[in-house]
């Protein structure tokens, strides 16, 4: 049983638009969240992260919301570039004391179009 | 400074060979972490090791894995008798000190492992 899910396998979005990824999960233990860039050939890179203390996280073009009550998260990115153009992996971790411990979804292919 | 790096970058062998994944993570970080990502999967975790020892090797998915990390730093993830359903791109991590929060982890390229 996925405890973290990515229901959307890719996502096309032209250049200077909003890029929305959205990610849910279903243990409510989890009180961290993450969101990891992947280009191919490379590892995960981290991007940016929440605490379930929060329900918003702002770094540049990225935002990163939380709704708890929904156990539902979205990354925004705008305006949406090229380079953007990678798979984003949703993560959480917080589960039984196991904060090291990161649960992944599988991941949004995200297509910046110029 | 240098990341994280693993090797090989692939490997490719036949079933029921033994195969050994080397991760040499960032200088300092206490914390290193094995994943492994199955095609059209997520990433999966398989083994956490704070310094050399593993308090948590609950994502090893069976006997036939084995991890050891020597010296705080490199590790070698040991995969034996290997079988079809083992391929994927195991990926290492690692991190200043094991907690989340501030503390990111930091992921390799990873090594794609094929059996035939």
């Amino acid at each position: 049983d996925q405890q973290v899910k990515q229901n959307s396998p890719s996502l096309s979005v032209q250049e200077g638009r909003i890029s929305i990824l959205n990610c849910d999960y279903t243990n409510s233990m989890f009180d961290y969240f993450l969101w990891y860039k992947k280009y191919p050939a490379e590892g995960p890179t981290f991007l940016i992260s929440i605490s379930s203390i929060k329900d918003k996280n702002e770094d540049g073009r990225f935002t990163v919301f939380l709704n708890k009550s929904a156990k539902h998260l979205s990354l925004h990115i705008v305006p949406s570039q090229p380079g953007d153009s990678a798979v984003y992996f949703c993560a959480a971790s917080g589960f039984g004391g196991s904060n090291y411990k990161l649960t992944f979804g599988k991941g949004t292919l995200l297509t910046v179009n110029p | 400074g240098a990341g994280v790096s693993q090797s090989p970058s692939n490997k490719v062998t036949e079933k029921g060979k033994d195969v050994e994944l080397r991760c040499d993570p960032i200088s300092g970080h206490t914390a290193l972490y094995w994943y492994r990502q199955s095609l059209g999967q997520g990433l999966e975790f398989l083994i956490y090791f704070q310094g050399n020892s593993a308090p948590d090797k609950s994502g090893l998915p069976s006997d036939r894995f084995s991890a050891e990390r020597t010296g705080g730093s490199v590790s070698t993830l040991t995969i034996q008798r290997t079988q079809q359903e083992d391929s994927a791109v195991y990926l290492c991590a690692s991190s200043l000190t094991g907690g989340v929060g501030t503390d990111t982890q930091y992921f390799g390229p990873g090594t794609r492992l094929t059996v035939l």
